[in-house]
């Protein structure tokens, strides 16, 4: 079964340093997407970033980058120069195809939430 | 703009009560998805759908059943409200496979059950 693990119920950090937020993923599929969402206290889902399975670099939108190890099945996201409004509830994500005409699941984690110090 | 609409923002129901929750998207997506939010268990699937007239059951389909007979439109029913099924209900759509990944969220439906 597709899982998702988020091992930091909450993580702390500088303004202007860089963080590190952890996601390990469990799938025996061979295509499968994984992606990261953005939670601020106003409660709306924010898309901050995609790595596809078959994608051979690493993802990267703007300060955000998402350190992916295929073969530790890891999709780590890392903040770089943290600022105030970063803090929030971060979740990473997989989708993948379950085979019927283009179905196609997609369960997260339990969430990170980050809080950024000045 | 692309959009998911869900048709209520605060609802609260009594015990045994049914209760619809509607999601419209206007992106021509062939999935949407039901997940619900709790604190600390993040976001769990409840049920989704890749077409119209076809579900499929997430993580936690128990009490909660779906309908969806156009492919913009995916309904949550509760057939008979508990209150353990207060909570922050979250919609969501997603085109064909492939492309960036993003889903679509709505606002979400926090529903209250008494």
């Amino acid at each position: 079964a597709q899982k998702i693990t988020q091992t930091q119920p909450g993580m702390f950090v500088q303004e202007k340093e860089a963080v590190t937020l952890d996601c390990t993923y469990d799938t025996s599929d061979q295509s499968y997407g994984l992606f990261w969402y953005k939670q601020p206290s106003s409660g709306e889902m924010i898309f901050l970033i995609y790595q596809g399975s078959y994608d051979e670099q690493n993802a990267t939108e703007g300060r955000y980058s998402l350190n992916f190890q295929k073969a530790r099945k890891s999709a780590n996201l890392v903040i770089s120069a943290s600022q105030l409004g970063d803090s929030a509830m971060y979740f990473c994500a997989m989708r993948t195809p379950l085979g019927q005409g283009g179905s196609e699941k997609l369960v997260f984690g339990k969430g990170t939430k980050l809080t950024v110090n000045p | 703009d692309v959009k998911v609409t869900q048709s209520s923002r605060y609802l609260v129901k009594r015990t045994g009560e049914k209760v619809f929750l509607e999601c419209v998207q206007d992106m021509d997506h062939e999935n949407m998805f039901w997940y619900r939010q709790d604190p600390g268990l993040g976001l769990r699937l409840i049920y989704f759908s890749y077409d119209v007239k076809m579900k499929e059951k997430g993580d936690i389909p128990e009490g909660y059943s779906v309908s969806r007979e156009k492919k913009e439109r995916f309904s949550l029913i509760l057939e008979s409200a508990s209150t353990n099924q207060t909570s922050m209900y979250l919609c969501a759509s997603i085109g064909s496979r492939g492309g960036t990944g993003e889903l679509f969220f709505g606002e979400g439906s926090r529903l209250t059950v008494l």
